[in-house]
């Protein structure tokens, strides 16, 4: 169990580029989940996936943001034309689903994102 | 909607000293409490949770209990060290849901020697 993997881990665009991160869950893990956390702030939920299914998405996450988990292991999170005001740490997290309240949700280091 | 919210920080101790970070929540129904704990560098660790009312999370010394009539969660620690400086996030879930979680807005702790 390597633990919940993000790439990269910073990454520094220029407005108006777009950006791609990758997160390869905890092996087995059949829900995955990214955050947005900005500086001072806790993280707040974009979206979910159980499996390869998106069933949920905030409305942090505008038309630029797009999510994909394919095959239902790793995911990308793609941010088109990027702002300066998407300038966060972008969080993915998985967990188990036991069919129960409380199912621990891991976390991965983030990947930072710096728009100039 | 469901929120959390936490002291301000920063706070500040002296090594050994005893520490309460406070938080409270607004939720409807039984949700699970959490509170993770990010080094610097670091990503999100869970440090302990409870699920149902009056429930007690404890882990490395820290503890927190689920008070359902006050909605809080304190964190505490009798005796805290150098290495415990981080920021502190209390969290909640939703009971029957896919555990999305709501976040404070942290609280960074810094101990000195």
């Amino acid at each position: 169990d390597t633990g919940v993997s993000q790439d990269p881990r910073h990454k520094i665009t220029k407005r108006g580029q777009n950006v791609t991160f990758r997160c390869d869950p905890i092996s087995e893990h059949n829900r995955l989940y990214w955050y947005r956390q900005t500086l001072g702030q806790g993280p707040e939920f974009l979206t979910y996936f159980q499996n390869e299914a998106q069933l949920e998405k905030s409305r942090l996450l505008s038309d630029r943001f797009s999510a994909e988990r394919p095959k239902g292991s790793f995911s990308t999170l793609e941010i088109q034309r990027t702002e300066q005001g998407d300038s966060a740490m972008y969080l993915c997290a998985s967990s188990l689903d036991k069919g129960s309240s409380g199912n621990t949700i891991y976390f991965g280091e983030g990947s930072w994102l710096t728009v100039v | 909607g469901d929120s959390v919210t936490q002291m301000e920080g920063p706070v500040t101790l002296s090594e050994e000293a005893f520490l309460t970070i406070n938080c409270t929540y607004t939720a409807t129904g039984y949700p699970s409490l959490f509170w993770y704990v990010q080094y610097p560098g670091e990503g999100l660790q869970l440090l302990l949770k409870a699920t149902k009312a009056d429930d007690k999370g404890s882990n490395k010394g820290f503890e927190a209990t689920y008070r359902k009539e006050t909605t809080s969660f304190h964190l505490e620690k009798g005796s805290v060290q150098v290495s415990d400086s981080a920021v502190y996030f209390c969290a909640l879930s939703q009971s029957g849901g896919y555990n999305k979680l709501i976040f404070g807005a942290g609280t960074r702790l810094a101990v000195h020697p």
